[in-house]
């Protein structure tokens, strides 16, 4: 039972337009959510996240949209660089010491 | 500063091997810590994760097992490797549950 869901595996942009992640999840008891980003043979490092009182978080070109009714999330990168090819997770948790619960990812690639 | 170190980089084993894969973390006291595993096509899998020395929660019964002798220190190990357990080995260290920080990852690949 995958609570949380990255529908798109791969998503390609041309540099300098907008790219849109989108995630959704399941469980109403998630109360965090957060973006990886990953290169190859690297580990994932952590991008934003947002808390469930709010519904949006920005930083610089990243910003988290959080709709909890829809129980879905979104990470917009304006402008998309050739740089942000990665893949980008999404991850959620609930209040408490439990641990972080992770999407499939969805590979972006941005074509200059 | 805090660092996370994880070795080996790549390792290439034989099916019914056994496995010993380390991480260290350094500059925190008491972290939580995880071991993931990133298969293909699915994602990042948690396979098991520590809140302290000697406690260990296993999140997907497999032939892994886990284990934490000291504070800062977590090792995942196998008795017999199945070509089933070829993927990117990850671990990862957080104080709570936020900010997760992850090491490099260990490819390992069974044959």
């Amino acid at each position: 039972d995958q609570q949380v869901k990255q529908n798109s595996p791969s998503l390609s942009v041309q540099e300098g337009r907008i790219s849109i992640l989108n995630c959704d999840y399941t469980n109403s008891m998630f109360d965090y959510f957060l973006w990886y980003k990953k290169y190859p043979a690297e580990g994932p490092t952590f991008l934003i996240s947002i808390s469930s009182i709010k519904d949006k978080n920005e930083d610089g070109r990243f910003t988290v949209f959080l709709n909890k009714s829809a129980k879905h999330l979104s990470l917009h990168i304006v402008p998309s660089q050739p740089g942000d090819s990665a893949v980008y997770f999404c991850a959620a948790s609930e209040e408490g010491n439990t641990p972080l619960v992770f999407g499939k990812g969805t590979r972006l690639s941005v074509i200059a | 500063s805090q660092t996370i170190h994880q070795w080996p980089a790549t390792l290439v084993q034989p099916v019914g091997s056994p496995l010993s894969l380390e991480c260290t973390v350094e500059g925190t006291s008491n972290p939580n810590l995880y071991w993931y595993r990133q298969a293909a096509g699915r994602g990042l899998q948690l396979l098991f994760y520590s809140v302290g020395i000697g406690q260990i929660s296993s999140e997907v019964p497999q032939n892994l097992s886990a284990s934490r002798p000291q504070d800062r220190q977590f090792i995942l190990s196998s008795k017999k490797l199945l070509l089933s357990d070829s993927g990117f080995y990850l671990c990862a260290w957080s104080v709570g549950n936020y900010g997760y920080t992850f090491g490099s990852g260990t490819r390992l690949t069974v044959v």
